[in-house]
């Protein structure tokens, strides 16, 4: 079954370090996207792909960084430069024309210790 | 810099009863899109609207799109537990390579 699968579910950062959330889809989509996400609140933009090796900020892109060096794959770093990155990270992907709208991950949940 | 709104944000009402949410965006757009999502979980897809008039169903769920008015109405009917969730409407015009997000209606079913 084709699907977008974002790992790990749970991830727990120390105060400076960097960690990678992985996101891999095998819906042959060609844009890929990454939104953080508050307790309560709606979608934040961070980084979002349409094609291979090009990627754009979103709106809170600041202490993020991404990847896309193949289709399937769109890795996002949290940087020590990201104060608080305690947050809901949600993964999607979706064909350029969105005539379908994006299919989501089930997300990471990522919590500075 | 297209903006998306839902009312209301919070949303409690009986079992049995109907009632609308409303996404009101910013410029004109053709497309539109709803999604639901439950507690510590991701979005799942509801309706996908493409262009003016488009009416979906599933279920108890009635979404609409009014272009015209940049108005799109999310409608349920006859309420059950079930239905408890937040729900996100997300306008995405012809050229626009992302979706923009309204800030979530938290509805909750009281039996």
């Amino acid at each position: 079954d084709g699907g977008i699968t974002q790992s790990p579910k749970y991830l727990f950062r120390k105060e400076g370090q960097n960690v990678t959330l992985s996101c891999e889809q095998n819906l042959n989509h060609d844009a890929m996207y990454w939104y953080r996400q508050d307790p309560g609140q709606g979608l934040r933009l961070i980084y979002y792909s349409q094609i291979v090796n090009d990627f754009q900020k979103g709106d809170i892109a600041e202490g993020y960084s991404v990847s896309r060096e193949k289709k399937e794959s769109f890795p996002l770093t949290v940087t020590s430069a990201q104060k608080n990155p305690t947050a809901f990270y949600l993964c999607a992907s979706s064909f350029r024309h969105l005539n379908y709208g994006y299919t989501f991950g089930s997300g990471t949940r990522l919590t500075v210790v | 810099e297209l903006k998306v709104e839902q009312n209301p944000l919070f949303l409690s009402m009986q079992e049995g009863k109907n009632y609308t949410i409303y996404c009101n965006y910013s410029t004109t757009s053709d497309r539109l899109y709803w999604y639901r999502q439950d507690p510590g979980k991701s979005l799942e897809s509801l309706f996908v609207l493409l262009s003016n008039g488009a009416v979906k169903q599933e279920g108890r769920l009635m979404a609409s799109l009014d272009t015209k008015a940049r108005l799109s109405t999310l409608h349920i009917t006859a309420a059950v537990h079930d239905l408890s969730a937040t729900y996100f409407c997300a306008s995405g015009p012809f050229g626009n390579e992302k979706l923009t997000f309204g800030t979530g209606t938290r509805l909750t079913i009281i039996p």
